[in-house]
């Protein structure tokens, strides 16, 4: 039972590069969500979405696109990477309104 | 304010103590409440749910206080594997916004 799969699990960028991170659930959930954390702060929602074909900002989405053309998959592109965005980035997803959510691994991203 | 607060810590408690946390929140609209454990920067994962006034798991309670807007997390008889980073979140309809964390550290 995979629940919540994000790829890649680590990757370092240079400034300006883009790049995708994958978050994949299979556990037929309707809403996905992106987080980063950065040292001594807490998770920060960038985006999220609440079923297949929809996505909406978060608490700091600048910098940050998001698709989710399959329930399954809500994919996070960076298009100009900068040295702000380095972080940890977790995928989470969840079944139903006010019910809890499911983490990912987590994607360990730095950026130079 | 902040849609979730809560005291960073750290609380440094001996083993076998009780430490209670607190989380506030803004939106009284919010109907259900969970609190997550957190280590080392590793995936969070649920411990409890709050949906009413409380509940209890072994060594944990969690209180839910509408009228003050603020849940509670107690541990008893804490451990030494209980150190750990306790995030709460409030959902506002379809978003989760999470609390900053509260580190606590359990010392032998």
């Amino acid at each position: 039972n995979a629940g919540v799969t994000q790829t890649p699990k680590f990757r370092v960028l240079k400034t300006g590069q883009s790049m995708t991170l994958l978050c994949a659930q299979d556990m037929n959930h309707e809403y996905m969500y992106w987080y980063r954390q950065d040292p001594g702060m807490g998770l920060r929602l960038i985006h999220y979405s609440v079923g297949e074909g929809t996505t909406a900002k978060g608490e700091v989405p600048d910098g940050y696109n998001v698709s989710r053309l399959k329930k399954q998959n809500f994919l996070l592109g960076l298009e100009s990477a900068a040295p702000s965005q380095t972080s940890v980035y977790f995928c989470a997803s969840g079944g139903q309104y006010n019910s809890p959510l499911h983490f990912g691994n987590g994607t360990r991203l730095t950026v130079t | 304010r902040k849609e979730v607060e809560q005291d960073p810590g750290p609380f440094n408690v001996p083993e076998g103590a009780t430490v209670a946390f607190n989380c506030t929140y803004s939106n009284s609209a919010s109907q259900s409440f969970f609190w997550y454990r957190q280590d080392c920067r590793k995936e969070p994962k649920l411990l409890m749910s709050v949906y009413s006034s409380g509940n209890e798991d072994g060594r944990f309670t969690a209180q839910l206080n509408r009228a003050s807007q603020y849940i509670s997390l107690l541990i008893r008889d804490s451990k030494l594997s209980d150190s750990a980073t306790y995030l709460c979140v409030a959902p506002e309809t379809y978003k989760y916004i999470f609390g900053t964390g509260t580190r606590l550290k359990v010392l032998a």
